[in-house]
């Protein structure tokens, strides 16, 4: 079974519009983290925003927030006012059993954002 | 800010030649990754490091592989023969802590091409 799934391959978003990136988790550990990533074209991993099992409030960082909902196992990204520059490839991500160590982050195939002008 | 860096960013090599990879994690990180991701496919896990010993590995990371701390600063992937199927992006990683809140930041890769 898929640990993370992202349904959309890929994204258009008009310029200073919001768009939301799906993410779906499946984990049967308590204590777990997740995670956005941002792979431009250059290639390299660009940490956007985490959110842990046990808070209580949404994660936001600048024009990144994730909205999670835990009891649908969801962790989607929200960037708004998007601009030319968001257009990467976008991995959510996850760590189980931080409680105990765990220490692999496992992560979802991608959604490739567009941002048209 | 500090960040991951990784040496070469792009490595040729033709098939059953060994290679290494570098990576300067940052510096008052204590945990250290290797992922690699196929052209196309999804990032996966290879291994953690902690303490000059690796703390869990993945299916991928058999015998071909291996890594180190040889120093305080570097730590390396080596492939001992490497395949064709190694062909991917490699990417170190590194966090301050094993666990908790703590987020791995990424190295921006090395581009492996066994030919």
């Amino acid at each position: 079974a898929q640990k993370i799934t992202q349904t959309q391959p890929g994204m258009f978003v008009q310029e200073k519009e919001a768009v939301t990136l799906d993410c779906t988790y499946d984990t049967s550990d308590p204590s777990y983290g997740l995670f956005w990533y941002k792979q431009p074209s250059s290639g390299e991993m660009i940490f956007l925003i985490y959110q842990g099992s046990y808070d209580q409030q949404n994660a936001t960082e600048g024009r990144y927030s994730l909205n999670f909902q835990k009891a649908r196992k969801s962790a989607n990204l929200v960037i708004s006012a998007s601009q030319l520059g968001d257009s990467a490839m976008y991995f959510c991500a996850m760590r189980e059993g931080l409680s105990t160590g765990g220490f692999k982050t496992i992560f979802g195939a991608g959604t490739r954002l567009f941002v048209k002008a | 800010e500090p960040e991951v860096t990784q040496t070469p960013s792009h490595q040729v090599t033709q098939m059953g030649q060994e290679v290494i990879l570098r990576c300067v994690p940052i510096s008052n990180h204590l945990y250290f990754y290797w992922y690699r991701q196929i052209l196309g496919q999804k990032v996966e896990f290879l291994v953690s490091f902690y303490n000059n010993e690796i703390s869990e590995k993945s299916e991928i990371f058999d015998d071909q592989f291996s890594v180190e701390r040889p120093d305080g600063s570097n730590f390396t992937l080596k492939i001992r023969s490497t395949k064709l199927e190694d062909s991917a992006m490699y990417f170190c990683a590194s966090s301050e802590h094993g666990q908790g809140t703590d987020t791995q930041y990424f190295g921006p890769g090395t581009r492996l091409t066994v030919l």
